[in-house]
């Protein structure tokens, strides 16, 4: 079946330091990935999205990776600060019905 | 804009009871749709619908039902709650019709007792 998992629940990092949380997808076909933030008590807020034609896509200190070949996404956050910490969830297009389908989250917190 | 508002914020029923969660954008999306949140379960689709007068059921849609009489308005109508459905709800829109690069409220925490 299709699923989007996360390869760790949980990351700790330093401030100022560069954060990288991954995600897994199962369905092949699945053409469009979005990252999300979510902060405590908030709806999730848009990151940045890429395209399956696409392998690599910057934001402003966020870069999405895609790796099709091993069906794999991760969010890069360069210089991470103490209000990046949140929970990230990736999602997928490609549902059957062409839903978004979102992991469980990896809960990022910042030491100063 | 205000993008996507939700009342209420939080609520508490009792078992049995119904109520409708109200979710509003001013964007003028055509794509907008209804997720629960339970903690880690991630977002699960609950209905959603890509136009004025069209719905259609998401993932996890039993016990739950909705309307799209003005492209601004999604409500969300919980007909008998239950505990199961105590959780956090999202409402998000998007342009076009399509799902990609959602908007998210800022939620309604239900509690069912």
């Amino acid at each position: 079946g299709e699923s989007v998992g996360l390869h760790l629940p949980t990351l700790s990092v330093q401030e100022g330091d560069n954060s990288i949380i991954n995600c897994a997808y199962s369905n092949s076909a699945s053409d469009y990935f979005i990252w999300y933030k979510q902060e405590s008590g908030k709806g999730p807020q848009f990151i940045i999205d890429i395209r399956s034609n696409m392998d690599k896509r910057q934001g402003q200190r966020v870069t999405v990776l895609l790796n099709k070949t091993v069906k794999h996404l991760s969010l890069q956050i360069a210089a991470t600060q103490p209000g990046d910490s949140a929970v990230y969830f990736c999602a997928e297009k490609g549902g059957s019905q062409g839903n978004l389908i979102f992991g469980k989250g990896t809960k990022l917190s910042v030491k100063p | 804009n205000a993008g996507v508002t939700q009342t209420p914020k939080f609520q508490v029923l009792k078992t049995g009871q119904s109520m409708t969660l109200q979710c509003a954008q001013d964007m003028n999306h055509e794509y907008m749709s209804w997720y629960r949140q339970d903690p880690g379960m991630g977002l699960r689709l609950i209905h959603y619908s890509v136009g004025a007068g069209i719905t259609d059921q998401g993932e996890v849609p039993n016990g739950y039902n909705v309307s799209r009489s003005t492209t601004e308005d999604f409500p969300l109508r919980l007909l008998s709650a239950a505990p199961s459905q105590t959780s956090v709800y999202f409402c998000a829109s998007s342009s076009g019709q399509s799902q990609e690069t959602q908007y998210f409220g800022p939620g309604t925490r239900l509690l069912v007792l």
